[in-house]
Formats: C-alpha cells, structure tokens, sequence
C-alpha cells in the first residue's frame, strides 16, 4: 500500500529566506507527484506536476525535484512571502490496477511566513 | 474558463440523515473523483467517475455512493449518517489521463454531522 509522508508538518521561516518542503513515497510505481498548497477552509490549488519520466518542473518562485529511485520529492520555494503562508501538500498517482485514477496524499507541511 | 464548483458549501445534518453533494467538473473534464478530509486521516480517496463509470473505488463504508451523469457532473450520497462522516469533502475533475494529468479541485464542502 502506497504511503506518502511529508517533514515536517509545521515550518514557521522569516519572509525572505529560501525554503524546501520534502515528501517521501514508498512505492516507486508511480505516473506522477503533484504539489497542492491549501489555504484554511479552502479547495487544494495545484502548483506544480512532475510525471514519473522528469526529473523536477518549475514555476515562478516554485521548483519541484523528483527521485523516483528513492521515492522523494521536494518543493523548493525561493524568496519566500507572508502570501506563502498555507499548508503544502503532496500527492502519488500509483501505478497500479488498484490504485490508479485517484491519488494519495501526505498529511501536509504547514507553512508560517514571519513578515 | 470556470473552475470545479461544488454545491452546497456548508451541510448541517443530524445522526441517521442523509445527504446529496453535488461536483460541476471543468467543462471538457470528463474525469471527477471525490476525497474526504479530516483533522486526523488527513485526505482519502472516496472514489473516481469517468464517462459515468466508476473507475476506482476507496476504502469506505457501503453509505457512501456516487454517481457520475452524461455532462460530467456528479453527486456523492452518504446515508445514515454519523459523527465520524464530519469533514470536508473535495471533488476533483480532470481530463481523465493517468500520469499526465492535473487535478484541480473544487472549494468544498463542508458536512458537519450533530
């Protein structure tokens, strides 16, 4: 059974400073790994998508680095603002009979950005 | 273009009750899936509808059902309610596509079971 695990679940950084969010994964068998940042109450907004034949994506601020070998991802988050401040989460689509067509998720890392 | 839209926002209902959500995809998306959310279990897959068939199912009770219509939208039914079902629940919608496909969300709602 796919389990994604996401460290740490709470980061509090001062605005400004470069960041990474990590996500580990213990079934490489994977089509992909997104990135969703959700803010309190709301919806899940995606960032970023990394199919399991790239290596990292990038958007804006944004990076994404994937090694499926080792099942992990990172987000990495340059000159970091207060509007950051959301819990990120990550998600596997496995590659499998059972597990296709639907998505797991770690818990999220929470993020705090000190103006 | 319009994104996943999910009525209603907030549900009260009592023990034993049952309610209807209802998930609007993207239009084009023929792909929506349904996850539960909660403090503790964090996001789970209820299930996934493509084309009106359920493709893939998540590991939950009977009393949770869905249905997928010939325009893409789609309603989840959970039946004899209880506390535990208190949550947020997301509908998802795609294209339908393993492996290169974003998933966008809609806004949710919010269930909360007295």
């Amino acid at each position: 059974k796919q389990e994604v695990t996401q460290i740490p679940a709470a980061l509090s950084v001062p605005e400004g400073e470069n960041l990474v969010l990590n996500c580990s994964f213990t079934d490489s068998a994977i089509y992909n790994l997104q990135w969703f940042r959700q803010d309190p109450g709301k919806g899940l907004t995606s960032l970023l998508l990394i199919q399991s034949s790239q290596r990292e994506q990038t958007s804006g601020r944004l990076n994404a680095s994937l090694d499926k070998s080792s099942g992990r991802s990172t987000l990495y988050i340059a000159a970091s603002q207060p509007g950051d401040s959301a819990t990120y989460l990550c998600a596997v689509e496995p590659r499998s009979g059972a597990g296709s067509y639907q998505l797991t998720f770690g818990k999220g890392t929470k993020l705090s950005v000190i103006p | 273009k319009a994104g996943v839209t999910q009525t209603p926002r907030y549900l009260i209902k009592t023990r034993g009750q049952q309610v209807t959500l209802s998930c609007s995809p993207i239009s084009g998306h023929r792909s929506v899936s349904w996850y539960q959310q909660t403090p503790g279990q964090g996001l789970q897959f209820l299930f996934e509808y493509f084309s009106e068939t359920q493709r893939n199912k998540g590991n939950f009770p009977g009393r949770f059902s869905g249905r997928q219509f010939s325009n893409s939208r789609s309603e989840m039914n959970v039946s004899t309610l209880e506390l535990g079902d208190s949550a947020l629940y997301l509908c998802a919608s795609s294209f339908g596509s393993s492996g290169t496909d974003t998933q966008y969300f809609g806004p949710g709602t919010r269930l909360t079971v007295l």
